[in-house]
This record gives structure tokens, sequence and C-alpha cells, in this order.
């Protein structure tokens, strides 16, 4: 079965600091990777994806991610954290070919503080 | 472009009472999905539709729930006779059809708060 893990359920960075959220992924055929971030009362919100092309995907709010075949991972990067950027953050790979569901992780806390 | 909207924000029930929910995505999206989240989770996927038609369901969604999206437009989600593990966060999104499935981009609304006592 396909699935996602997140292995840290908190990130704690200093502002300014370069920020790295986790994420491994497990698919039989091509994956489809995707970043959303989910702040308080607010839904998700879309980042980045990584469907085909270049390993390195850049996205929303000057987050980036590097999808590593061997290593089966796609994690999210930046390189100078803001406090706004405090939030949950979910990685999610689609199920399988031919549907449209996504399996997401359990979540990233990211606490980035001043 | 109002996003995704989503009613009421937070329902709180007795067990064995029935609670609907109501979906209301962008209008030019002709994809629509609804989520279930709880607490220290990321969210499961329950069903989506495509226009009017319901093209997949989860084992999860047991015979209790059912999600209609009558005009191809606003979507409900009916509970019936619901249990305490009903209470999550119910989230709906909305996406356009690109032609490769699973590659869409979702816009999700803030969700449906269900408390169970």
């Amino acid at each position: 079965a396909q699935s996602v893990a997140q292995p840290e359920d908190q990130v704690n960075v200093a502002e300014g600091n370069p920020l790295t959220v986790k994420c491994t992924y497990s698919v039989s055929g091509n994956p489809y990777l995707f970043w959303y971030v989910q702040y308080p009362n607010r839904g998700l919100q879309f980042l980045l994806k990584y469907i085909t092309g270049d390993n390195l995907v850049k996205g929303s709010y000057g987050f980036e991610a590097e999808f590593n075949k061997s290593q089966t991972s796609f994690h999210l990067k930046k390189p100078s954290a803001l406090v706004s950027d405090s939030a949950l953050y979910f990685c999610a790979v689609r199920d399988m070919e031919d549907t449209d569901k996504l399996i997401f992780g359990t979540g990233t806390r990211l606490q980035v503080f001043p | 472009d109002t996003g995704v909207s989503q009613d009421p924000r937070h329902k709180i029930t007795k067990r064995g009472q029935n609670v609907t929910f109501r979906c209301d995505p962008i209008s030019e999206h002709n994809r629509l999905y609804w989520y279930r989240q709880t607490l220290g989770q990321g969210p499961e996927f329950l069903t989506y539709f495509q226009n009017e038609a319901q093209l997949e369901k989860s084992r999860l969604l047991s015979d209790r729930f059912s999600a209609e999206r009558p005009k191809g437009s606003f979507s409900t989600l009916e509970i019936q006779r619901t249990e305490q593990g009903d209470s999550a966060m119910y989230l709906c999104a909305s996406s356009t059809w690109t032609g490769v499935a699973g590659a869409n981009v979702l816009t999700f609304g803030a969700g449906s708060r269900l408390t169970v006592l």
C-alpha cells in the first residue's frame, strides 16, 4: 500500500536559519508528491508538488523540495525561516495510478522562534 | 473567487442524531473532495466527485455516511446515527480536473468540526 511518513512530530528552528521538514514515501509506480501547510482555523494550502521532471521543485512562500528517488524522500526546505512559517505541514502522495485520492502523512509542526 | 466555503464551521450533536455538512467549492472547479481529519492525524480521504458523479468512495465511509453533489455545484455530507468516533474535522476541497489523476492541486475549505457527545 502507498504511504508517506513524516518522522518528526515537531521541528524547531530559529528565525533566519534554514529549515528542513522530512518526508519519506512508499509507492509502487511513479510517485506524485505534494506538500500542504495548515494554519490554525484555515484550510490546508498547497505549497508545491512533484509529478515529473526536475528533482528540485520550487513552491510558494520561498519553499522548495527535493525529490530523491534512491532515498524515497521528498524533504521540504527553506533557506531562511520566518516566524510566520510556523504551522502544521503535511506531505502527501497519490494513492495509486488512475485515482485522484491523496494519502497524507501525520504532519509536522514547525515552530520558528524569533 | 471566495474560496471553498463550508457550513457549519462547528457542530455539536448528541450520539444517534443525524448531521449534514455543506460545501460550496470554487465555482469553476469540477472536482470536489471530502476528507476527514482527527486530532494528530493527517486528512483521510472519504470520497470525491466530478461534477455530479461520485467517482470513488473510501471503505472508511460506512453506510451511515452519504455524500451528494446534485447539480455539480455544492455538495452535502450527511452522517446518520452519529457515534462518538465520528468526532473529527470534515474537510472539503475542490480542484480543476487536469486530465492526470492524482496531479490536481486541491483548494481546501476551513473545515467543519463535528463533536459527538
